[in-house]
């Protein structure tokens, strides 16, 4: 019930492309929804987040399309960079908790 | 504004010994959280703290322990290591404060156990 599925588990892309990770959860208690990204070596950044009142957020070349009634969200890497090759995590929380159950990440290569 | 540091950054442990791992929050920032990244269990939950006092805890054994000080730094101690323990520690930190949910995390500290 506090899992958070993600898929793929690696992605290629060709600059410029589209990437898009998926995840899906089971409880509806979960209030926020943020993704992170993660280069080797270096702890988790945050990217972009989304509470389920909102269907979509865009924030540069990223986007969460949120689905609440299918209980599902996504990442949308618009026009891919070779730079955004990093592994990417999506993760949930309950209200008033820090606590985040994290995806199992999503491994995105993205070829010049 | 400086980001959230962990000391130290690398740490090679034998078995049976402890270790305590430290981490200072953004300024300003009241709650610390701390998670186990793992090749094979992914990132894990292990304890949350806001002003010091633990409002949460993962499931992890006993020997996982945690406090945060008065001034929000915080620290987390692995007594009688094992060999399972190697992972990536990492520590994120949220104002805990009005509506914003978003923690941002440090580098980590890169446990070995051998």
């Amino acid at each position: 019930q506090q899992q958070v599925k993600q898929s793929p588990q690696s992605l290629i892309v060709q600059k410029g492309g589209i990437s898009i990770i998926n995840c899906a959860y089971e409880n509806t208690a979960f209030d926020y929804f943020p993704w992170y990204q993660q280069f080797p070596g270096k702890g988790p950044a945050l990217l972009i987040a989304i509470r389920p009142d909102v269907s979509e957020k865009k924030e540069g070349r990223f986007t969460i399309s949120f689905n609440k009634s299918a209980k599902q969200f996504s990442l949308h890497i618009m026009d891919s960079q070779p730079g955004d090759s990093a592994t990417y995590f999506c993760a949930a929380s309950f209200r008033d908790t820090d606590k985040l159950i994290f995806g199992t990440g999503t491994r995105l290569q993205v070829f010049p | 504004k400086a980001g959230v540091t962990q000391t130290p950054r690398y740490l090679i442990k034998t078995r049976g010994q402890q270790v305590t791992l430290s981490c200072s929050p953004i300024s300003g920032h009241r709650s610390v959280s701390w998670y186990q990244q793992t090749p094979g269990q992914g990132l894990q939950f292990l304890f949350e703290y806001f002003s010091e006092t633990q409002r949460n805890k993962g499931n992890f054994p006993g020997r996982f322990s945690g406090r945060q000080f008065s001034n929000s730094r915080s620290e987390m101690n692995v007594s009688t290591l094992e060999l399972g323990d190697s992972a990536l520690y990492l520590c994120a930190s949220r104002a805990g404060t009005g509506s914003s949910y978003e923690q941002y995390f440090g580098p980590g500290t890169r446990l070995t156990v051998t």
